[in-house]
């Protein structure tokens, strides 16, 4: 069946340093791709999505981009800010549903 | 607009004692969706309907589990003689229609303790 690979955290990265979160998935056809962020006390909210191959996702600094060759939608920010500490979830839309990745805990120190 | 909300915030109960737990989607969002958030499970998907009905009831994890919807908008999931295992946190989330493009919109949850 469908399913979503992301890399396992924690990811600790001092503020202004790059990020990349990497995110692969195995499903049939060519799914909605999204990725969610959890700050701490709150719930789910979509950062970003792409519906197709080739598109690029972005919001709030952060990038996607859907590459089919590689079944990937790796998440990307230059820059990153104390405020952007979270969980961070890959997840592709499958039959209606949405299957997600474990999850990447990000902590940015000051 | 208001959001997903969700009811009760909090739950603790006892071991085999039944809980219900309660989902508001935003207005108008025909399609409900619920899913659970387990330290050894990750997030996973339960159930969802599309109006009064559930064309996809095949992540509910036993038949303790059972969900409905009345009148296209509030949901209730219920869960029959909890188990320790059940202890997760129970998302409810909502969108415009069912279909890979639109947005999930997730409620705060429900945190189910079962002691």
């Amino acid at each position: 069946g469908d399913s979503v690979t992301q890399m396992e955290g924690p990811v600790t990265l001092s503020e202004e340093a790059f990020l990349t979160i990497n995110c692969t998935y195995t499903a049939t056809g060519y799914p909605s791709l999204f990725w969610y962020v959890q700050y701490p006390g709150e719930g789910l909210q979509l950062l970003l999505k792409a519906t197709k191959a080739d598109d690029k996702g972005s919001n709030k600094g952060f990038e996607a981009t859907y590459r089919k060759e590689t079944t990937s939608f790796h998440l990307e920010k230059g820059s990153v800010q104390v405020s952007d500490s979270a969980v961070y979830f890959c997840a592709l839309h499958s039959s209606y549903k949405l299957i997600f990745g474990s999850g990447t805990r990000l902590l940015v120190r000051p | 607009g208001a959001g997903v909300s969700q009811s009760p915030s909090n739950k603790v109960t006892e071991k085999g004692k039944d809980v219900e737990l309660r989902c508001d989607p935003i207005s108008g969002h025909t399609a409900l969706y619920w899913y659970r958030q387990s330290l050894g499970q990750g997030l996973e998907f339960l159930i969802y309907f599309q109006g009064n009905s559930a064309p996809d009831k095949s992540g509910l994890p036993s038949d303790r589990f059972s969900a409905e919807r009345t009148g296209g908008s509030v949901s209730t999931l219920t869960i029959q003689r909890t188990q320790q295992e059940d202890s997760a946190v129970y998302l409810c989330a909502s969108s415009p229609i069912a279909g890979g493009q639109n947005e999930q919109f997730f409620g705060p949850g429900t945190r189910l303790t079962v002691l």
